[in-house]
């Protein structure tokens, strides 16, 4: 089955500083979607990249996915507190052919104000 | 548009208990994933359903059963309940013919075994 791994786990910024969240699939990704979570809370989708080589942004959020799929990248400029949380990345699961997704660990962001 | 809901929001059980989760899909979707997520860690998928079956199943073992009523919400139960279970339930529902596979969660239910 295909696993994600998240990197950093955890992750303490100023407020105003930028940051990269990394996910790494260990085989190729159909379809990448990055959710935030707040603590003990349901998720909130932010992008989803299918593409080899795709970008998107949303205000001060860019999620990339590298060509060969394998590994995609969160940034955010400018953080703020509102940032805070956890981000999760989640992989369409290719294993049972079915809409569901295999997510990584999960990166707990803490912006100091 | 109504989002997707969860009920309840906590519950706490013992050991060998059961237990029913709720979940009410957002307005258009016909497909309900639930997913466990214990503290730490990323969601864990459990199954799906789809026009009122099992369409997929994470490694869960059979304790673990879902239904799909015809207004596409869904339940899970779970069975003699073990300390393990301990997680956050979280139900995600989205549109099977859909492009892409954009799930929409819930809230989730914080369940305790003690």
């Amino acid at each position: 089955s295909q696993e994600l791994e998240q990197s950093p786990q955890s992750l303490i910024v100023q407020e105003g500083k930028n940051l990269t969240i990394n996910c790494t699939s260990s085989k190729t990704l159909y379809g990448l979607y990055w959710y935030k979570q707040k603590y003990g809370e349901g998720l909130i989708f932010l992008m989803m990249l299918q593409k080899g080589g795709e970008e998107k942004s949303h205000e001060k959020i860019t999620a990339k996915l590298d060509e060969k799929k394998q590994q995609s990248s969160l940034h955010i400029t400018a953080s703020q507190p509102s940032h805070a949380g956890i981000y999760l990345c989640g992989a369409d699961r290719m294993d049972t052919g079915r809409r569901a997704l295999t997510f990584g660990s999960g990166t707990r962001l803490q912006v100091q104000p | 548009e109504t989002g997707v809901t969860q009920s309840p929001t906590h519950l706490i059980k013992t050991r060998g208990q059961q237990v029913t989760l709720r979940c009410s899909s957002q307005s258009g979707h016909n497909t309900v994933s639930w997913y466990q997520q214990a503290l730490g860690q990323g969601p864990q998928f459990i199954f799906q359903y789809y026009r009122e079956e099992e369409n997929g199943r994470g490694n869960f073992p059979p304790r673990f059963s879902g239904l799909q009523f015809p207004n596409y919400s869904s339940e899970l139960n779970v069975n003699a309940l073990e300390l393990d279970d301990s997680a956050l339930y979280l139900c995600a529902s989205s549109v099977t013919s859909a492009s892409y596979n954009e799930q929409f969660f819930g809230p989730g239910t914080r369940l305790t075994v003690l």
